[in-house]
């Protein structure tokens, strides 16, 4: 069974840093592009950051500089390395698998974690 | 980035409904496009992908059609566990980006 299970939120001044972990069983996060998604209190869904099977990386203007994405294969687990944090990134933080159909990746996100709250304020 | 339009921003509807969300990608997307839906407190459910492809377990009153930049979600004969707020993803640019959402009520 394919699970995936965030943790590393909490609360956090402006300016300072968290790192996120995604743990995941039922597969294996190297074989797929895993992407981090945030959704603001009350707000939609917003893409944050994917680390595709490849190893290359790519991130939303929003957070670009700032947050590092990274993998660590021994312990199947996903990060979010997050700094220069600012009340804005206040948000549930979710990892999601990449969805493959036939073998070829379709853009899209098949299995999700419950989230994690990350919450930025003095 | 692509930017996705997603229309209407909030829908009334009863069950035993037939509704429409569209979707307008800034650019083409060609079939890279994803429909999720997600309920108060929960992770999104992928429901449709490749614009037009039922997922795994999705029930057949859910549909998806379109290419390019213009795409739609229809839900037949909507039931109570339909009731939720629905968005749509571009997965063709490495840049992914999500519509605003649409929030399907009673």
């Amino acid at each position: 069974e394919v699970q995936l299970v965030e943790t590393g939120g909490g609360l956090i001044q402006p300016g300072g840093s968290l790192r996120l972990s995604c743990a995941a069983s039922g597969f294996s996060v190297s074989s797929n592009y895993m992407s981090w998604v945030r959704q603001a209190p009350g707000k939609g869904l917003e893409w944050v950051s994917v680390l595709n099977s490849g190893g290359h990386t790519y991130y939303a203007d929003s957070v670009k500089g700032r947050f590092t994405i990274s993998r660590d294969t021994s312990k199947n687990t996903l990060f979010l390395q997050m700094n220069s944090l600012r009340a804005d990134d206040t948000a549930v933080y979710f990892c999601a698998r990449g969805h493959y159909y036939d073998r070829t990746p379709m853009g899209g996100f098949d299995s999700w974690g419950q989230g994690t709250l990350v919450t930025v304020s003095s | 980035d692509i930017q996705l339009t997603q229309s209407p921003p909030s829908l009334s509807a009863s069950i035993g409904d037939r509704v429409t969300i569209t979707c307008r990608a800034s650019q083409t997307v060609y079939n890279f496009l994803n429909w999720y839906q997600q309920k108060p407190g929960k992770a999104p459910k992928l429901l449709i992908f490749a614009a037009s492809r039922l997922q795994s377990g999705v029930p057949s009153r859910f549909s998806g059609s379109g290419s390019g930049t213009d795409f739609t979600l229809t839900i037949s004969n909507l039931q109570p566990e339909d009731f939720a707020t629905y968005y749509c993803q571009q997965g063709y640019s490495n840049l992914y980006t999500f519509g605003r959402g649409t929030n399907l009520k009673i």
